[in-house]
């Protein structure tokens, strides 16, 4: 496709609910971030892949979230017995390895938990 | 740690130029980027900065000083569609992730 997709755009999950947050990056692009934005402020990192090798889930807040990229495109987020402080807009970013212009981001899942 | 200071709110007239400043303090440095994202919608890149100095495009344009930790964007003519939030991004090394500013919410105003 011409840019970064994700889906669904919205989901309302119960607590204690099961997800699954998938990201399809732009063809080609080797590296995939996942960002988790909160209301008001600036994406924080979660994990990144290059290519289907996890690099970095430094930034995965508990052992609830877990990501995957097993054929190095499309990649899905989970997120397990969901909690109201996960309810965020969860981003997911593709770029070139040089990435020198820059990254490009998906329109992202907002997710609630209620 | 890595910290990026950026402020959080900022007003400007239809037609004016305005500033926003970002510095930062990271470990390492590869490049710095900006954003803009309007609300509910996902970042969109405006620009990249590696080297020292002045890069422009259009109406836009981004300033960097790697010594002093300090980047600004430079927006002319502003329109109210120019009225979103400005992301301030840092890499310290490769294609490591971006770590983010808040950001700067710009109000353009009539």
């Amino acid at each position: 496709g011409a840019g970064v997709s994700q889906s669904p755009r919205y989901k309302v999950a119960k607590r204690g609910q099961d997800v699954a947050l998938r990201c399809d990056p732009i063809s080609g692009h080797v590296s995939l971030f996942w960002y988790q934005q909160a209301l008001g402020q600036g994406p924080e990192f979660l994990t990144y892949f290059q290519n289907e090798a996890q690099l970095d889930k430094s930034g995965l807040p508990s052992d609830r979230f877990f990501a995957e990229r097993p054929e190095g495109s499309v990649s899905t987020l989970k997120i397990q017995r969901t909690q109201q402080e996960d309810s965020a807009v969860y981003l997911c970013a593709s770029s070139t390895r040089a990435a020198t212009q820059g990254w490009y981001f998906g329109p992202g899942t907002r997710l609630t938990v209620t | 740690g890595q910290n990026i200071d950026q402020p959080t709110e900022m007003t400007a007239t239809e037609g004016a130029i305005v500033q926003i400043n970002c510095t930062y303090q990271t470990s390492g440095f590869n490049g710095l980027f900006w954003y803009q994202q309007h609300a509910g919608e996902a970042p969109t890149f405006l620009s990249y900065n590696v080297l020292d100095g002045l890069e422009e495009k259009g109406r836009f344009s981004s300033f960097l000083s790697r010594s002093k930790g300090y980047s600004y964007l430079l927006l002319k003519e502003l329109q109210m569609k120019d009225s979103a939030s400005y992301l301030c991004a840092v890499r310290d090394s490769g294609n490591t992730p971006l770590v983010f500013g808040k950001g700067t919410r710009l109000s353009v105003i009539a």
